[in-house]
């Protein structure tokens, strides 16, 4: 059975701290890993990872793919507390006719000032 | 360029009843996709339409069903409605072009459903 298995559930941190948000999983015929920032309703992409060690990079947030473990990590540094959001990692799988796309349950992060 | 929008953002039903639930893509995109989110579940995909046709499905019971029309404004549709139901819908839309290559969803605001 298909799943992407987020951890933790939530996480609550101070200003200026670091996270590390983890997302594992076991998906047939993968092609890529998916994060997601969900603050209110919609959720907005962050990035799509496809090859092991290649970090992704935008501003304070980074991520990086395992293939061989099965796991991505998203980074974000010097947290604000508008990074307060659920997390979402999804994993697209290549395949026709049925359910490509599994999400996590998310991290929801909680940063206080 | 407009975002995806759905309606209505809100919706209370009862047990029994059926409802149908509209998301209008961003302009060009082909590609709809519904979501049901749940507290407990998380994102669950419940289909895919390209080009007015259902191109990939999720694990849901048949009362929920969808269509796409052809400027891809796409609606879903839940009748018999359970307790269950409740959640938050939420569609994406992407360009999606014929390679099927993954590009990258865009979501709307959901719709978001109480069952009493």
């Amino acid at each position: 059975e298909d799943k992407v298995v987020q951890s933790p559930l939530s996480l609550v941190v101070h200003e200026g701290d670091t996270v590390t948000l983890n997302c594992s999983y076991e998906v047939t015929n993968f092609r890529s890993l998916l994060w997601y920032k969900q603050e209110k309703k919609a959720p907005t992409f962050l990035f799509m990872l496809t090859s092991s060690g290649i970090e992704k990079k935008s501003g304070r947030l980074s991520s990086i793919l395992d293939k061989k473990e099965l796991f991505s990590i998203l980074n974000i540094t010097a947290t604000q507390t508008g990074d307060s959001a659920i997390y979402l990692c999804a994993v697209e799988a290549l395949r026709t006719g049925a359910n490509n796309l599994f999400f996590g349950t998310g991290t929801r992060l909680t940063v206080i000032p | 360029k407009a975002g995806v929008t759905q309606t209505p953002r809100y919706l209370i039903k009862t047990r029994g009843q059926q409802v149908t639930l509209s998301c209008s893509p961003i302009s060009g995109h082909r590609s709809v996709s519904w979501y049901q989110q749940t507290p407990g579940q998380g994102l669950q995909f419940l289909f895919e339409y390209f080009s007015e046709t259902q191109r990939n499905k999720g694990n849901f019971p048949g009362r929920f069903s969808g269509r796409q029309f052809s400027n891809s404004r796409s609606e879903m549709n839940v009748s018999t409605l359970e307790l269950g139901d409740s959640a938050l819908y939420l569609c994406a839309s992407s360009y999606r072009g014929l390679s099927s290559s993954y590009n990258e969803q865009f979501f709307g605001p959901g719709t978001r459903l109480t069952v009493l």
